[in-house]
């Protein structure tokens, strides 16, 4: 069974400009979240997705939006990027559930904002 | 509002030695608790889980128990290995699919 896959692996954008990132979860997850990682804060969740709906939302700017389609991949969006935005970005899925059970990690896109 | 605390690193020790860290959390309710490891250049995995009080995850010799009295679930291996360098992370998910994750444990094990 394929892992979670994350596109692209590496991307480079100025700033103010706005970032696409994609991922696909296992097959049969209808879970996706995702995550940003730093160095300085570690990971803090964005947002989760199940069946095209965003069921729960972390503390960043609208700047950063998501959507899930209906064969469960998954996209993010980031506009107007800042230096600051500047991180690894993880995808996870998992079976969907009231409780969690296990995340499934993709390897992550590493952006960076010049 | 909710969150995990775990020690500080990095934590460099000599193969064979004993490993522990510390991971406390604040949650209302049941949590259900994690430790995932992160290898250079890949995302997370899951090592261990615990639903329950007093429950005891266990996996590749890694061991942790869910202490409610103390809000602690602490990680334990008895004797690390070269390939045990990573990053560990203490988590928990109090409902849902939202998971909270501390901040992250280096770990390098020298030979």
């Amino acid at each position: 069974k394929a892992g979670v896959t994350q596109t692209p692996r590496y991307l480079i954008k100025t700033r103010g400009q706005q970032v696409t990132l994609s991922c696909s979860p296992i097959s049969g997850h209808r879970s996706v979240s995702w995550y940003q990682q730093t160095p300085g804060q570690g990971l803090q969740f964005l947002f989760e997705y199940f069946s095209e709906t965003q069921r729960n939302k972390g503390n960043f700017p609208g700047r950063f939006s998501g959507r899930q389609f209906s064969n469960s991949r998954s996209e993010m969006n980031v506009s107007t990027l800042e230096l600051g935005d500047s991180a690894l970005y993880l995808c996870a899925s998992s079976l969907a559930g009231d409780r969690v059970e296990k995340l499934f990690f993709g390897s992550g896109t590493q952006l960076s904002v010049l | 509002g909710d969150s995990v605390t775990q020690m500080e690193g990095p934590v460099t020790l000599s193969e064979e030695a004993f490993l522990t860290i510390n991971c406390t959390y604040t949650a209302t309710g049941y949590p259900s608790l994690f430790w995932y490891v992160q290898y250079p250049g890949e995302g997370l995995q899951l090592l261990l889980k615990a639903t329950k009080a007093d429950d005891k995850g266990s996996n590749k010799g890694f061991e942790a128990t869910y202490r409610k009295e103390t809000t602690s679930f602490h990680l334990e291996k008895g004797s690390v290995q070269v390939s045990d360098s990573a990053v560990y992370f203490c988590a928990y998910s109090g409902g849902y699919q939202k998971v909270t994750f501390g901040t992250g444990t280096k770990l390098q094990v020298i030979p």
